[in-house]
């Protein structure tokens, strides 16, 4: 559903510290989920998927983890560049179903 | 990868005018797209699901006949703002989701920012 607030979670990271950015879901129907990095004045752009079947990915540099049990998701960036400044968005989605549900966001500032 | 426009990238409108915006996949043929709006700070609040050449799907609370939607080709669908007003200014984002279907990634365009005045 639509977020609400003026204010996003803030996390301010030291270049080259890893981030790590939880998402908290509510649909646990849901089986595929996806972290998305949107700067400012642009769309979102997709960074690193999973499924319900697995609990770890890897990309590169990223790490989302998936605890179904508690509903959690998270995404690790390792060595945190000032380009990595951005707000990031989970999403969920529950197969067969086209929709989906963005999380509320969390701001990222990478401190030079 | 998946490369999503929209066209224009921003608008500056007069209340009560209509304005047309349009989101192509530029290398894959997308049989669904959607559109969000998100307001500053917020997060994306999904508008409506469009499928080529069938009437578009509008989440609750959006008025359909306020946005109207159309996707007459699996490359191109616009989202029009009739008699706009300024409550009506916002990023306006699309995206696309893969024929395919191998997964359910959308991939979405750079959005429009809308401003009614």
């Amino acid at each position: 559903g639509e977020s609400v607030g003026l204010h996003l979670p803030t996390l301010s990271v030291q270049e080259g510290d890893n981030s790590i950015i939880n998402c908290a879901y509510s649909n646990s129907a849901s089986d595929y989920f996806i972290w998305y990095k949107q700067e400012s004045g642009k769309g979102p752009q997709f960074i690193i998927d999973i499924r319900s079947n697995m609990d770890k990915r890897q990309g590169q540099r990223v790490t989302v983890l998936l605890n179904k049990t508690v509903k959690h998701l998270s995404l690790q960036i390792a060595a945190t560049q000032p380009g990595d400044s951005a707000v990031y968005f989970c999403a969920e989605n529950m197969s067969g179903n086209n929709r989906l549900a963005f999380g509320k966001g969390n701001q990222v500032v990478v401190i030079p | 990868g998946a490369v999503v426009s929209q066209h224009p990238s921003w608008v500056i409108c007069k209340s009560g005018t209509s304005v047309k915006i349009e989101c192509r996949s530029l290398d894959f043929q997308a049989t669904t797209m959607f559109w969000y709006r998100q307001f500053p700070k917020q997060s994306l609040m999904l508008m409506a699901t469009s499928n080529e050449g069938s009437k578009a799907t509008y989440e609750q609370g959006v008025e359909k006949d306020k946005f109207l939607i159309n996707h007459a080709s699996l490359t191109l669908s616009t989202l029009t703002v009739t008699s706009a007003h300024p409550e009506d200014s916002s990023f306006y984002i699309c995206s696309a989701r893969a024929r395919s279907g191998v997964t359910d990634t959308q991939y979405f365009g750079p959005g429009t920012r809308l401003t009614v005045l």
